[in-house]
């Protein structure tokens, strides 16, 4: 079973400030891990991704994410926002081709940019 | 540009008509999903079809049913709509094989009065 928690349903940030949102992860086996955007009336889009090798992995948009398996976490950050950056994020976890390649997501973060 | 294809992007319907929901990808993924986004609950999976000539249910399959009509299409059926089931759909797929990410569609908004 899998499962994905993402801490904080909104998180507001001012224009240049650091950009961390939480998710953390359950997964029976090593997880293949997804940070997604998805902005007003569109679908998800990815941003980065870990599935094997280099636990920090880089994405879109001058986002990173970092792969910690003592901590089954995968927080995302940012270090400036900018006013584009506000939209919903989406943490998710797959266990790779098994279980019909399913992905279990978490229930988003909406980031909030001040000017 | 290459991508998943979904059709319509809005919809109303009355309390128990019909629908098909269309979504068509042209990656030559193996695997294709439906889920519905509702306010605070991310994404929750529909149907799921892992492969072409299969179909599973998911984390919220009643009051739908799937086809997967091709390796190209998958279509979501509303047999009687329910206000409940009120939502945005979104239709994705994989190369689940080679572990890469899915690919999103933009959406049906779909109201039911």
């Amino acid at each position: 079973a899998q499962s994905v928690t993402q801490l904080g349903s909104h998180v507001s940030v001012s224009e240049g400030a650091l950009v961390l949102l939480r998710c953390n992860y359950s997964s029976s086996v090593p997880p293949y891990l997804f940070w997604y955007v998805q902005y007003p009336n569109q679908g998800l889009q990815l941003l980065l991704k870990y599935t094997t090798g280099a636990t920090l992995v880089k994405g879109i948009n001058g986002f990173e994410a970092e792969f910690k398996k003592s901590e089954t976490s995968f927080h995302l950050t940012k270090p400036s926002a900018h006013m584009s950056d506000a939209a919903e994020y989406f943490c998710a976890v797959s266990e790779g081709p098994t279980n019909a390649g399913k992905s279990t997501f978490g229930d988003g973060t909406t980031l909030t940019v001040k000017p | 540009n290459a991508g998943v294809t979904q059709t319509p992007k809005f919809q109303v319907l009355k309390t128990g008509q019909s629908m098909t929901l269309q979504c068509a990808q042209d990656m030559n993924h193996n695997s294709m999903y439906w889920y519905r986004q509702d306010p605070g609950m991310g994404l929750r999976l529909i149907y799921y079809s892992a492969s072409e000539g299969t179909t599973d249910k998911g984390e919220v399959p009643n009051g739908y049913n799937v086809s997967r009509l091709n390796k190209r299409e998958f279509s979501l059926r509303l047999e009687s709509a329910a206000p409940s089931q009120t939502s945005v759909y979104f239709c994705a797929s994989r190369d689940r094989v080679n572990n890469q990410p899915q690919h999103f569609g933009d959406g049906t908004r779909l109201s039911i009065l």
